[in-house]
C-alpha cells in the first residue's frame, strides 16, 4: 500500500518555463511534507518543505503547495533550469519517519 | 560542514559472504536512518536510532540483516548470509531528533551480491 504517489514517472520542460511536480498521499496523520531532489550517484538533497498548517512555502525559484483536503502538494520550479534536471522525490513524515515517494524524473531542455 | 559520510561507496562480494556498511552522520544530528533503494521498491527505511538506541526496526527485511550505533558518530548496517536480493543501494541519513526536521543523506553504498 503506497502511502505517498508520485504518478508521472517522468517530466520533460523547456528551459525558462515553469515545472510542476505532483505528489499524492492517503494517510491524513502526516504532518510535515519534503522535496527532495537527487542527481545520479548522490544521495538525495534536501530542496524544501511545508508544514500541514500552511498552504505555501516559497523559496527562490521554488515553491511548495499543500492541498490538505486533497491530500495534494506540488512543486513548482519557475524558471526551470538544465540544472534543474534530476529525480525529484516528495516524502511525507509522522514524527522522525519519512515516507517517500517513487520519484519523478526531470528533464529541462535548454 | 562535512555531510553524511558512508563507506564503502561501492561494494562486490560473493552471496553467503558477509557485508558491512558504515555511516559517520552529520556532527550534532542525534537521529541516524538506514534506507534501500530498489527499482521495484523505491526507497524503504529500514531502521532508525534516536540518540544511538534504535527506535524502529520494523523496515528491516529478515534476521540476516542488522544494524548498530555504538556511538553517536557511527553507525553499521551488516548482511550475513548476503543474498543476490540484497543488491540495492543503500543510504544512511541523519537530521536533529525534533518535529519537522528535514534528514540529510549520504552518497550511498551501491552493493551488489553475485
Amino acid at each position: 500500500d503506497q502511502q505517498v504517489k508520485q504518478n508521472s514517472p517522468s517530466l520533460s520542460v523547456q528551459e525558462g518555463r515553469i515545472s510542476i511536480l505532483n505528489c499524492d498521499y492517503t494517510n491524513s496523520m502526516f504532518d510535515y511534507f519534503l522535496w527532495y531532489k537527487k542527481y545520479p550517484a548522490e544521495g538525495p538533497t534536501f530542496l524544501i518543505s511545508i508544514s500541514s498548517i500552511k498552504d505555501k512555502n516559497e523559496d527562490g525559484r521554488f515553491t511548495v503547495f499543500l492541498n490538505k483536503s486533497a491530500k495534494h502538494l506540488s512543486l513548482h520550479i519557475v524558471p526551470s533550469q538544465p540544472g534543474d534536471s534530476a529525480v525529484y522525490f516528495c516524502a511525507a513524515s509522522t514524527g522522525n519517519m519519512l515516507t517517500f515517494g517513487g520519484g519523478t524524473r526531470l528533464m529541462v531542455k535548454p | 560542514d562535512a555531510g553524511v559520510i558512508q563507506s564503502p561507496r561501492h561494494e562486490v562480494t560473493e552471496m553467503g559472504q558477509e557485508v558491512t556498511l558504515r555511516c559517520k552522520p552529520i556532527s550534532g544530528h542525534n537521529s541516524l536512518f538506514w534506507y534501500r533503494q530498489t527499482m521495484m521498491r523505491g526507497l524503504e527505511l529500514l531502521i532508525y536510532f534516536n540518540n544511538n538506541v534504535p527506535i524502529d526496526d520494523s523496515g528491516m527485511p529478515e534476521d540476516r540483516f542488522s544494524a548498530k550505533m555504538p556511538n553517536a558518530s557511527f553507525s553499521t548496517l551488516k548482511i550475513q548470509p548476503s543474498e543476490p536480493r540484497d543488491s540495492a543501494v543503500y543510504f544512511c541519513a541523519s537530521s536533529l531528533a525534533q518535529l519537522n526536521q528535514p534528514q540529510h543523506f549520504g552518497d550511498g553504498t551501491r552493493l551488489s551480491i553475485l
